[in-house]
């Protein structure tokens, strides 16, 4: 059964700053990797989608790298932003399963 | 369409009545997901329809709750009997196979009162 990790749940820095969030999964045998944003209330925002024969992929001050024998993903956020505040989530496909497994997020809050 | 549409928007019901949710995915994408999202809770899974596959229904928490996919398309979950307990995000996404990425919609916000 895939199990999908976000460290750390929380997170707080000062505008600026670079954001570092961390996914692991326990089934390394995953079609890809996707990223999400989720602001309070809403719905899910895709940012970033690996495919399993990608190491990372990049969109504007976002980057995501993969590495799929350590069971990891790192989602990198470039001079963040208070705009950036929200929850991050990492989810994979299944392999034999129907279920997206998702993380349990990480809180993000970018003070201005 | 462009995105995944869903609707109502925001919902508001009494105990005991029911209602109906509908999801329009992407067109072309064969898999659609439900989801219900508690407040400051995790996603939890519902149900997946996958073409013309029978439906996995493991996630759906009771018998009050049922969805269909009609025509490989739209889907309208639906929950009868409402409990308070059942207040929560209703999320809905779509996609083309394991390969292809989830797109998710907006959601519609059930309050059952």
């Amino acid at each position: 059964k895939q199990e999908v990790t976000q460290i750390p749940a929380a997170l707080s820095v000062p505008e600026g700053e670079n954001l570092v969030l961390n996914c692991s999964f326990t089934d390394s045998a995953i079609y890809n990797l996707q990223w999400f944003r989720q602001d309070p209330g809403k719905g899910l925002t895709s940012l970033l989608l690996i495919q399993s024969s990608q190491r990372e992929q990049t969109s504007g001050r976002l980057n995501a790298s993969l590495d799929k024998s350590s069971g990891r993903s790192t989602l990198y956020i470039a001079a963040s932003q208070p705009g950036d505040s929200a929850t991050y989530l990492c989810a994979v496909p299944p392999g034999a399963g129907n279920k997206l497994t998702f993380g349990g997020g990480t809180r993000v809050l970018v003070k201005p | 369409g462009a995105g995944v549409s869903q609707s109502p928007s925001n919902k508001v019901t009494e105990k005991g009545k029911d209602v109906e949710l509908r999801c329009d995915p992407i067109s072309g994408h064969t898999a659609l997901y439900w989801y219900r999202q508690s407040l400051g809770q995790g996603l939890e899974f519902l149900i997946y329809f996958q073409g013309n596959s029978a439906p996995d229904k493991s996630g759906l928490p009771s018998d009050r709750f049922s969805a269909e996919r009609t025509g490989g398309s739209v889907s309208t979950l639906t929950i009868q009997r409402t409990q308070q307990e059942d207040s929560a995000v209703y999320l809905c996404a779509s996609s083309s196979g394991p390969g292809g990425g989830y797109t998710f919609g907006s959601g519609t916000r059930l309050t059952v009162v």
